[in-house]
């Protein structure tokens, strides 16, 4: 039961260009939203995160929209750069759940960013 | 100074041995995480230790074994290899703030354990 999806395996786009990576999730219960990038042979970086108490979150270059009532995510990078080429992995867990929380990974989405 | 590390890097082993692998974290956290990602790339939570306490413990076989010494290390141990057990296995910590901020994990940069 695959709870996060990441339904496009990959993309490519241009430098200098919008890049949208899209999550969906199907666990209400869900409340808190990670994005993490990771290169080869590298371990998952955190990039950027939002609570369901916002729908939107920015950080530079990067903007993650949360549309709670279509469950439904997005991550834009803008401007996309040679170096945003990377596998994004999407999370999802609840913020109440005590001490530890468990992150639901979706499969991730391999971004080429070309010149 | 990498803030999670985990060692080895490559593990190649025949099916039936035990080994393990270890995590240590220098970044003060109280929480540490295994994570396995599987040939389909899924990244599943495996064990979760709370200063030294076992948090959560997903549908893991008996032969995985988590072993936290301090809060500093978490190592995982695995006994009778099996041709299944062949994944990258990921190490993580993270530290409760106030705010919420507790769900930001940082990772290891992962062993690749292949059984033969």
């Amino acid at each position: 039961d695959q709870q996060v999806k990441q339904n496009s395996p990959s993309l490519s786009v241009q430098e200098g260009r919008i890049s949208i990576l899209n999550c969906d999730y199907t666990n209400s219960m869900f409340d808190y939203f990670l994005w993490y990038k990771k290169y080869p042979a590298e371990g998952p970086t955190f990039l950027i995160s939002i609570s369901s108490i916002k729908d939107k979150n920015e950080d530079g270059r990067f903007t993650v929209f949360l549309n709670k009532s279509a469950k439904h995510l997005s991550l834009h990078i803008v401007p996309s750069q040679p170096g945003d080429s990377a596998v994004y992995f999407c999370a999802a867990s609840s913020l109440n759940t005590g001490t530890a929380s468990k992150l639901t990974f979706g499969t991730g989405t391999r971004l080429q960013v070309t010149l | 100074d990498t803030a999670v590390s985990q060692t080895p890097k490559y593990l190649v082993t025949q099916m039936g041995n035990d080994k393990s692998i270890k995590c240590e974290q220098n970044l003060g956290h109280d929480t540490m995480y295994w994570y396995k990602q599987d040939s389909k790339k899924f990244l599943k939570i495996m064990f979760s230790y709370n200063n030294k306490e076992l948090i959560i413990n997903e549908t893991v076989p008996n032969r995985f074994s988590p072993k936290s010494p301090d809060k500093a290390h978490l190592n995982l141990h695995i006994n009778s290899l099996e041709l299944g057990d062949s994944a990258v296995y990921f190490c993580a910590s993270s530290q409760e703030l106030a705010g919420g901020s507790k769900n930001i994990q940082y990772f290891g940069a992962g062993t690749r354990l292949s059984v033969l």
